[in-house]
């Protein structure tokens, strides 16, 4: 069965400064990958989605993330985080009509 | 701009007393999905349709059913509302002939008196 590990609860860092989300993913076929953004009290955003070809895809808001197969990773990233990028960020891998989260990692900007 | 749709965003219920949240969407999809998410936590699925096909999660308690009339809109039902019901509910919609992708409307907060 899929899974998905996002190894960071919580992550803090300053506006300006650029980010990495980690997530690992366990699927035993190629996978289709995804990241969403949840901001307080709100719904889940789609930010990106990777299916094939290139590995590095980009995003809405100024984020992309690199599929690794070695790593069985899709991190992702930003090279400049704004205070309004606080919010709880989701990995996700599709198996089948289902998608199976992450636990979240919430990003704490300070300013 | 085509969306999905969720009524009421808050909803305040009483332990016990039926409850219905609405979804609907204007997207055409033929999957809807519901999910449960608890504070600090993913979102749980509960069940999905597709077409009519109703599909339940094996841990997803009796107490929660769906019922979906028609391809735009699709409602999740609590029988006898307890207090660890209380939750985010959200509903998702997906084109297989898309790849799946899921897009999820903006939930609603159920709070359980």
């Amino acid at each position: 069965a899929q899974s998905v590990t996002q190894p960071d609860i919580h992550i803090t860092v300053s506006e300006g400064a650029s980010l990495e989300l980690r997530c690992n993913y366990s699927y035993g076929a190629t996978p289709y990958l995804f990241w969403y953004v949840q901001s307080p009290g709100q719904g889940l955003q789609l930010l990106l989605k990777y299916f094939s070809g290139d590995t590095l895809v980009q995003g809405i808001k100024g984020f992309e993330a690199e599929f690794k197969r070695s790593q069985s990773s899709f991190n992702l990233r930003k090279p400049s985080v704004h205070w309004s990028d606080a919010a709880e960020y989701f990995c996700a891998v599709q198996g089948g009509n289902k998608l199976v989260f992450g636990a979240g990692t919430i990003l704490r900007v300070k300013s | 701009d085509a969306m999905v749709i969720q009524n009421p965003r808050y909803q305040v219920t009483q332990f016990g007393k039926p409850v219905t949240l609405s979804c609907s969407q204007t997207l055409n999809h033929n999957v809807m999905y519901w999910y449960q998410q608890k504070s600090s936590q993913a979102p749980k699925l509960l069940f999905h349709y597709y077409d009519k096909d109703f599909n339940n999660e094996a841990d997803t308690p009796d107490n929660f059913q769906s019922r979906r009339p028609n391809t735009s809109f699709c409602f999740l039902d609590i029988r006898s509302p307890g207090l660890g019901d209380a939750a985010m509910y959200l509903c998702a919609t997906a084109d297989p002939r898309q790849l799946k992708t899921q897009y999820f409307g903006p939930g609603t907060r159920l709070l359980v008196l």
